[in-house]
């Protein structure tokens, strides 16, 4: 069975410009979180979708913005990139969005920033 | 602001040694509890979670979490590691008012020599 992926694995940006970040859940599940995790951290909370609607929204700017379509996938934009927004950013999935389900995570897209 | 410490950043242990990560959250109101684990190369894992009844929750692979309320503790155990427990593994914490949002520690890599 596919987990879930995240595309692309690796990529690298200069200040100042835009990304976008793609997950593709497991099948069957409804809910797509976002984390950003830098180097010697936990993840970091950005998203929560379900069923195409925001539910959570962690303390980030508002340059961070996502969007889950009718087939479940989502996109995580970032505007004006940072360097501090060098990171690794994950992607996880869940059946229901509900705090039982559980979480599966993908291996997540490292963004440079340059 | 919910907080998770997680005081151990890196514990080195013989194989077939007792072991024990501690996990403290930061939260007044109700919690959910999970510990995640990483190993190398892989995506991060559930190892086990605590939503409410017995306080001591097991989980795969041998380990096992003592939720205990008056400490805002949530440590995880495992009677004998193996060389293959060498991963980090990382406390999160999910509010039972916002089920989105999850708060991490920032992880303890455990190894384990054989």
């Amino acid at each position: 069975d596919a987990g879930v992926t995240q595309s692309p694995t690796h990529l690298i940006k200069t200040r100042g410009q835009h990304v976008t970040l793609r997950c593709s859940p497991i099948s069957g599940h409804k809910s797509v979180s976002w984390y950003q995790q830098v180097l010697g951290q936990g993840p970091q909370f950005i998203f929560q979708y379900y069923e195409k609607e925001e539910r959570g929204r962690g303390n980030f700017p508002d340059r961070f913005s996502a969007r889950q379509f009718p087939n479940y996938s989502s996109e995580l934009n970032v505007n004006a990139l940072l360097l501090g927004d060098s990171a690794l950013y994950l992607c996880a999935s869940s059946m229901i969005g509900g705090v039982g389900a559980e979480a599966f995570f993908g291996q997540g897209t490292r963004l440079t920033v340059v | 602001a919910q907080s998770v410490s997680q005081h151990n950043h890196h514990v080195i242990l013989s194989e077939a040694a007792s072991l024990e990560l501690g996990c403290n959250y930061s939260y007044g109101g109700t919690v959910n509890l999970f510990w995640y684990v990483q190993y190398p190369g892989q995506h991060l894992q559930l190892l086990l979670k605590y939503f409410s009844g017995d306080p001591l929750v097991k989980g795969i692979k041998g380990f096992e979490a003592e939720f205990i309320k008056s400490k805002f503790s949530f440590n995880l155990r495992k009677p004998s590691v193996q060389w293959s427990d060498t991963a980090e593994y990382f406390c999160a914490v999910i509010p039972n008012t916002n089920a989105g949002k999850s708060t991490f520690g920032d992880g303890t890599t455990l190894t384990v020599k054989p």
